[in-house]
C-alpha cells in the first residue's frame, strides 16, 4: 500500500484561500466517502478538521471545507489566518480494512 | 471529553521489542463502538497507521509492518498497548494513540511519545 499523494507544501497570504489535494486509488479514496483531514501543530495533539470527505466536527471553523472527485480529495481553507500554518494530512479507509495517510502538506501563511 | 496519553520507554535498542501503553480517560475502551488505534510519524516524514483494536477485541494491522505488531487492551486499567518486536532504526518515530470511529476517522488523539531506536 502506497501513501496517498499530497503536495509537499502550499502557501498563501492572510485572507486568501488555498486548496490541498490528496490523490489515491480506487482501493482507497475512490472506493468510499471516507476521507478525513488532520491538522498537526508541533507539540500538540493532531486535530480532526474534516471527516467523511466534507463534514466538519463541532468547533472547527467553517473556513475549512472538503470535497472529492473520483480518486482525489481536497481540503480548502478560506480566509487564511496565521494560526492555520501547520502540517495537514489526509487519510482514507481502504478496501482492505486498513487506513492510508497522505505524505502531509506544510501550509505556510506568508 | 475523551483524553488519551501515551507512555513507555523513550529509547529502545535495535532487535528489542518496542512497548507502549495508551491510557484512556473520559470513556471506556470496551464500550460503545470505539476503535483504538496506533499511528506513528518518523522524524521529518508523514503519518503511518499501525493498527487498531476494537471495543470487542478484534484487530487489524498495517500489512507493511512485517506481521509482527500486536495491539491488546487491559479493560481493568482502561488502557491499550502496542508491541512491535525486532525494531530497527527505521522504527524511530513519534507514536500516537487515537480513538477511531471504526477505521474511518480519528476524533481524539494523544500528544504523542517519541521513541528512538538506538544502541
Amino acid at each position: 500500500q502506497s501513501a496517498l499523494t499530497q503536495p509537499a507544501s502550499v502557501s498563501g497570504s492572510p485572507g486568501q484561500s488555498i486548496t490541498i489535494s490528496c490523490a489515491g486509488t480506487n482501493s482507497d479514496v475512490g472506493a468510499y466517502s471516507f476521507v478525513s483531514w488532520y491538522q498537526l501543530h508541533p507539540g500538540k495533539a493532531p486535530k480532526l478538521m474534516i471527516y467523511d470527505v466534507n463534514k466538519r466536527p463541532s468547533g472547527v471553523s467553517d473556513r475549512f471545507s472538503g470535497s472529492q472527485s473520483g480518486t482525489t480529495a481536497s481540503l480548502t481553507i478560506s480566509g487564511l489566518q496565521a494560526d492555520d500554518e501547520a502540517d495537514y494530512f489526509c487519510s482514507s479507509y481502504t478496501t482492505s480494512n486498513t487506513v492510508l495517510f497522505g505524505g502531509g502538506t506544510k501550509l505556510t501563511v506568508l | 471529553q475523551v483524553q488519551l496519553k501515551e507512555s513507555g520507554p523513550g529509547l529502545v535498542k535495535p532487535s528489542e521489542t518496542l512497548s507502549l501503553t495508551c491510557t484512556v480517560s473520559g470513556g471506556f475502551i470496551d464500550s460503545g463502538d470505539d476503535f483504538w488505534h496506533w499511528i506513528r510519524q518518523p522524524p521529518g516524514k508523514g503519518l503511518e497507521w499501525i493498527g487498531y483494536i476494537s471495543y470487542s477485541g478484534s484487530t487489524s494491522y498495517n500489512p507493511s509492518l512485517r506481521g509482527q505488531v500486536s495491539i491488546s487492551f487491559d479493560t481493568s486499567k482502561n488502557q491499550f498497548s502496542l508491541k512491535l518486536p525486532s525494531v530497527t532504526v527505521a522504527d524511530t518515530a513519534v507514536y500516537f494513540c487515537a480513538r477511531g470511529v471504526g477505521a474511518i476517522f480519528f476524533d481524539y488523539w494523544g500528544l504523542g511519545a517519541l521513541v528512538a531506536v538506538s544502541s
